[in-house]
């Protein structure tokens, strides 16, 4: 399982752009890139999941370079309300349903007014 | 996607007692798996439970200390074992889903709450 490596923390305020940078230099072919959000007393949601280049969904962006050794979670516009522990994980996406996740430390992100 | 229940959800014991942590989901599952997730902590994971077999435990983690079951494909307990303050801490379980086009993704229960005192 490739280990990764990510900021403790970040600070921004409301209406700007985020990017959180993931580092994942031994990912795997299989390995597919993961973020998962987590609020204080609850358990993580996934975000947005991708395997190269670039994801969007209604919630954030993931950018993956060619060489896929990084990955970049992009959050237009955080609000308040975005104010978590955001995750990044690698896993095998040939698992066939058994996928064991390991977290790493996690960026904290605040939000402020 | 999949709706996890936990059980309960949130406890206060006395050490050297036991508690059992359940787990229900609204789907059948084949893997269910168990995190610990300790004060300003990331989550670890304890151990993967699939139906019919003995639970997988994560380097650190015991049978005798944590054992779990699993009777069915939409069940699993996780019980702590004589337990101590270094205990304390939110218990979550977790099942995968695949999605749609390709990929997997995980989702949570709401957590136990565990205080030791």
């Amino acid at each position: 399982l490739a280990k990764t490596t990510q900021p403790i923390s970040m600070d921004s305020y409301e209406g700007q752009e985020v990017n959180i940078t993931c580092s994942h230099n031994n990912i795997a072919t299989n390995d597919y890139i993961t973020w998962y959000q987590q609020f204080p007393s609850q358990g993580p949601r996934f975000i947005i999941q991708g395997y190269k280049t670039k994801v969007t969904n209604e919630v954030a962006s993931l950018f993956i370079p060619a060489d896929r050794k990084s990955s970049t979670l992009s959050l237009p516009r955080v609000s308040l309300s975005d104010t978590a522990v955001y995750y990044c994980l690698v896993g095998d996406m040939f698992s066939g349903g058994y996928n064991k996740l390991i977290f790493g430390a996690g960026t904290r992100l605040a939000v402020h007014p | 996607s999949a709706v996890i229940s936990q059980k309960p959800s949130r406890d206060i014991c006395q050490r050297g007692t036991s508690l059992t942590i359940q787990c229900q989901v609204d789907s059948q599952v084949t893997m269910m798996f168990w995190y610990r997730q300790q004060p300003g902590q990331s989550l670890t994971l304890i151990a993967t439970a699939n139906q019919g077999s003995e639970a997988t435990y994560e380097s650190g983690f015991v049978i005798d200390k944590f054992p779990i079951s699993r009777p069915n494909l939409t069940f699993s307990t996780l019980t702590v074992s004589n337990m101590s303050p270094e205990d304390s801490s939110i218990y979550l379980c977790s099942v995968e889903s695949l999605r749609l086009f390709g990929g997997n993704e995980q989702f949570f229960g709401p957590g136990t709450r565990l205080t030791v005192l």
